[in-house]
């Protein structure tokens, strides 16, 4: 399709383990951005791609969290050692260009930690 | 600390009557806003948007005015259909600024 792709959809694992979420954006967006949304919260931004740079990765919640661009198209963002607070749903957005708006969202990876 | 500030999680209106959805900001360095629709399952759709130049931007049955001096948006929906259903999200940006900052989320039921 046109739209943003993630993959999976619903991913439902143990404390402790290691997750890997994927992000296909749109065709010829160069700008990504993770988001993540915990029940009754707003989206909260995590961090965010100009090419296969990420220019600021402050918005990640900790060192356990990291996130890849290759080939300025697919994104993984992965989770060491997960813990129950990492549940949410991950959204990621594309974007023409850095700054560009408005960003189109793909329906994200719902996370659940057992 | 959230700089974007939906304060009512939800509203009821009747088919055919406007919706108003609220939203106030904090950072007067925010200079772009944007509002999303969301259905369950699945990702934020972008509605419409504004920039801090304006003070009204229309498209359709949506409308978003801007008040820079009240650092308050709203977005009015006429008339509302069923569809309209969903959770909004109030949106915002710095210009030359990457990342958007997201309010809780209103939600919306049209009754008919």
């Amino acid at each position: 399709g046109a739209g943003v792709s993630q993959s999976p959809s619903n991913k439902v694992t143990e404390k402790g383990k290691d997750v890997e979420l994927r992000c296909d954006p749109i065709s010829g967006h160069t700008a990504l951005y993770w988001y993540r949304q915990s029940l009754g919260q707003g989206l909260e931004f995590l961090i965010y791609f100009q090419g296969n740079s990420a220019p600021d990765k402050s918005g990640l919640p900790s060192d356990r969290f990291s996130a890849e661009r290759t080939g300025g198209s697919v994104s993984t963002l992965t989770i060491q050692r997960t813990q129950q607070e990492d549940s949410a749903v991950y959204l990621c957005a594309s974007s023409l260009g850095w700054g560009s708006q408005p960003q189109h969202f793909g329906d994200g990876t719902r996370l659940s930690i057992l | 600390d959230q700089q974007v500030k939906q304060n009512s999680p939800s509203l009821s209106v009747q088919e055919g009557r406007i919706s108003i959805l609220n939203c106030d900001y904090t950072n007067s360095m925010f200079d772009y806003f944007l509002w999303y629709k969301k259905y369950p399952a699945e990702g934020p759709t972008f509605l419409i948007s504004i920039s801090s130049i304006k003070d009204k931007n229309e498209d359709g049955r949506f409308t978003v005015f801007l008040n820079k001096s009240a650092k308050h948006l709203s977005l009015h929906i006429v008339p509302s259909q069923p569809g309209d259903s969903a959770v909004y999200f109030c949106a915002a940006s710095e210009s030359e600024d990457y990342k958007l900052s997201f309010g809780a989320g209103t939600t919306v039921t049209v009754r008919a």
